[in-house]
């Protein structure tokens, strides 16, 4: 079974612009997490998607932003890029459960840099 | 909230030690706890995790970790290293409303030939 793949693996962008991720789900997994990570703030949660839905947030601006299809494809979206964006951007998917016991299975990341 | 504590941002052994990597855990419910570890320019990989169904727990790579509720930690141990078990460990805990994983700041093993 394929793994969780996303595109694209590096991306430059400059202040003010902003850049669209995208994270093709294992198949069957109806559930897509997003996480950022940066050196000094270590690994945080953004948000989670199921069934089209968020249904989970992290702490981060409203320039964060996401989405999901009908096929589990998510998308993350980051406007008005500052330089404090510049991390490496994991996806993980699930099966979905809510109770905890979910394995999330990470992608390889997107590694954005802001300019 | 549920949180993690990685004691130990770097950590180096010889090929052949023990491994022994730290992590305690605050919540105020049973956790589930993970440990996941990244390579260079990759993303994670789950090695094990604890669901409550047995205090040991047995790992990919001869990995495991035991659960202590009285200690509230979640060791990772391995009895000898190898060169290619240099990388990032992670732990996390789960929130159990959700499907959201909490991580430490994450250990970073050094294995010396």
């Amino acid at each position: 079974k394929a793994g969780v793949t996303q595109t694209p693996r590096y991306l430059i962008k400059t202040r003010g612009q902003q850049v669209t991720l995208s994270c093709s789900p294992i198949s069957g997994h109806r559930s897509v997490s997003w996480y950022q990570q940066t050196p000094g703030q270590g690994l945080q949660f953004l948000f989670e998607y199921f069934s089209e839905t968020q249904r989970n947030k992290g702490n981060f601006p409203g320039r964060f932003s996401g989405r999901q299809f009908s096929n589990s494809r998510s998308e993350m979206n980051v406007s008005t890029l500052e330089l404090g964006d510049s991390a490496l951007y994991l996806c993980a998917s699930s099966l979905g459960g809510t109770d905890g016991l979910d394995t999330q299975y990470f992608g390889p990341g997107t590694r954005l840099t802001v300019l | 909230a549920q949180s993690v504590t990685q004691l130990g941002s770097h950590v180096s052994v010889s090929e052949g030690a023990l491994v022994l990597l730290r992590c305690n855990y605050s919540s105020s419910v049973p956790p589930y706890l993970f440990w996941y570890v990244q390579y260079p320019n990759q993303g994670l990989q789950l090695l094990l995790k604890y669901t409550s169904a047995a205090t040991l727990v047995k790992g990919i790579n001869g990995f495991e970790a035991e659960f202590k509720k009285s200690e509230t930690s979640f060791h990772l141990t391995k009895p000898s290293a190898h060169m290619s078990d240099a990388a990032e460990y992670f732990c996390a805990v789960s929130d159990r409303g959700g499907n959201k994983l909490v991580f430490g700041a994450g250990t970073i093993l050094r294995v010396k030939s």
